[in-house]
């Protein structure tokens, strides 16, 4: 069984770019939500993904997108980067039903925007 | 509403010693309470959750204790090791299916446990 794998681990963005981040969930795994961590603070949801329709966002504005794969593998992209979206993109993943309540997190994707 | 209070910022303990992280809550409709793990480097690992239906859990050395009317929940770590050296966060979530995956996490404890 494998777990949720993240790529790329680092990168680097300049201001006003767009960045995909990828996710490959966890076998069996229908459920994809993405988190952003920034440095010293908790992750903040930004938005899940069930059976390929969103299924529900935070705080987050629009240009931060989504999609999920019939594979359930997920992207997250992010456009008109800005300073502040530096930050540890984290995926995880869950299966909807019957739910015990863990998510499995990924190692992350490290974002600097410069 | 929607925030999870956590403290303290870090913690030191002495090997052998009890580690205690408290957390507090203002969102009734928060109905699962999980506490995660996260080693540098690494992605956040579920430790141990409790329900409100009841108001202690204890796995090993870690143990829930939960305060429904106060909306309060603390994690404390028995006989800390340095291997437990980590950042803790709360976290907490309406209940059911796919909310599970909808976390409001605290902002964090470094705990570092001296041999």
């Amino acid at each position: 069984e494998t777990g949720v794998t993240q790529s790329p681990t680092h990168l680097i963005k300049t201001r006003g770019q767009q960045v995909t981040l990828r996710c490959s969930s966890q076998s069996g795994h229908n459920t994809v939500s993405w988190y952003q961590q920034a440095l010293g603070q908790g992750p903040q949801f930004i938005f899940q993904y069930y059976r390929e329709e969103e299924n529900g966002r935070g705080n987050f504005p629009p240009r931060f997108s989504g999609l999920q794969f019939p594979n359930y593998s997920s992207e997250l992209n992010v456009n008109a980067l800005e300073l502040d979206d530096s930050a540890l993109y984290l995926c995880a993943s869950s299966f909807g039903e019957g739910f015990t309540g863990e998510l499995f997190f990924g190692e992350g994707s490290r974002l600097t925007v410069l | 509403q929607q925030q999870v209070k956590q403290s303290p910022q870090s913690l030191i303990v002495q090997k052998g010693g009890i580690s205690i992280i408290n957390c507090a809550y203002e969102n009734t409709a928060f109905d699962y309470f999980p506490w995660y793990q996260q080693f540098p480097g690494k992605g956040p690992a579920l430790l141990i959750a409790i329900r409100p239906d009841v108001s202690e859990k204890k796995e090993g050395r870690f143990t829930i204790s939960f305060n429904k009317s106060a909306k309060q929940f603390s994690l404390h770590i028995m006989d800390s090791q340095p291997g437990d050296s980590a950042t803790y966060f709360c976290a907490a979530t309406p209940n059911g299916g796919t909310s599970y995956g909808k976390l409001t996490f605290g902002q964090g404890t470094i705990l570092t446990v001296h041999p």
